[in-house]
């Protein structure tokens, strides 16, 4: 069963820039043609699609969030990984990382990881 | 780019059946057999239960279902159980921006 496991600080202050890893166990991140992707969720709230990469390197991003983000994949260590510049208290969430089929069906999710944005 | 409307609650009794609703636009729901949707229990991880519109992965209930009429994709759960009780989300591909669109989720709630 493939793994994914979120990694990162759990408190970044404000302006700062917020980064994060996605480890993948048992499969190789670059075996088949899957999105590796982030998604969020403010507590108490919906989730949020961040951004998306194949296993190509073609990157997708949420219109509103584009400019502030960053995702790359790291095949050497079957890793990817996130970064938002610039974060607010808007940003403090519980960030995923998922594997797609196909980009909107993100099947494989990783436990999740709290993120606050507090100085 | 704003999120698929969803109802906030939906509710039924056990054995029932209930459907949640995903209403999109012609650039997301409306065009492409790529809705999903998600269940998701209190301080769990998502879990897929319909990808391409009305697939189900394997392991997945089959009172699960899903359909699409125009820009409106729809979640039916029947023979309701407790632990059905969860939010839901439903998901889309949007190609005016190729992007990912999600619901705000519909709370379950079985009597």
């Amino acid at each position: 069963q493939l793994q994914l496991q979120e990694s990162g600080p759990g408190l970044v202050k404000p302006s700062e820039t917020l980064s994060l890893t996605c480890t993948v166990s048992i499969d190789s991140i670059s075996s088949g043609s899957y999105y590796w992707g982030w998604i969020r969720q403010p507590p108490g709230k919906g989730l949020e699609w961040i951004a998306s990469i194949y296993y190509s390197g073609s990157t997708y991003f949420n219109p509103s969030l584009k400019s502030r983000v960053t995702i790359s994949i790291n095949t050497s260590k079957n890793q990817f990984s996130l970064n938002l510049s610039s974060v607010t208290a808007a940003d403090t969430a519980v960030y995923y990382c998922a594997r797609a089929g196909t980009i909107a069906a993100p099947r494989y999710w990783g436990q999740g990881t709290l993120v606050t944005v507090s100085s | 780019q704003s999120a698929l409307t969803q109802p906030a609650s939906v509710s039924g009794s056990l054995g029932q059946s209930i459907t949640i609703s995903c209403t999109g636009t012609s650039s997301d729901v409306g065009s492409y057999n790529l809705v999903s949707w998600y269940q998701q229990h209190p301080g769990k991880a998502p879990k897929l239960m319909i990808y391409e519109v009305s697939k189900r992965p394997s392991g997945v209930s089959n009172r699960f279902s899903g359909s699409k009429s125009g820009n409106t994709a729809s979640l039916t759960i029947s023979g309701l159980q407790t632990e059905d009780e969860a939010d839901y989300y439903c998901c889309s591909y949007s190609g005016s921006n190729t992007a990912v669109l999600f619901g705000g989720g519909t709370k379950l709630t079985v009597l």
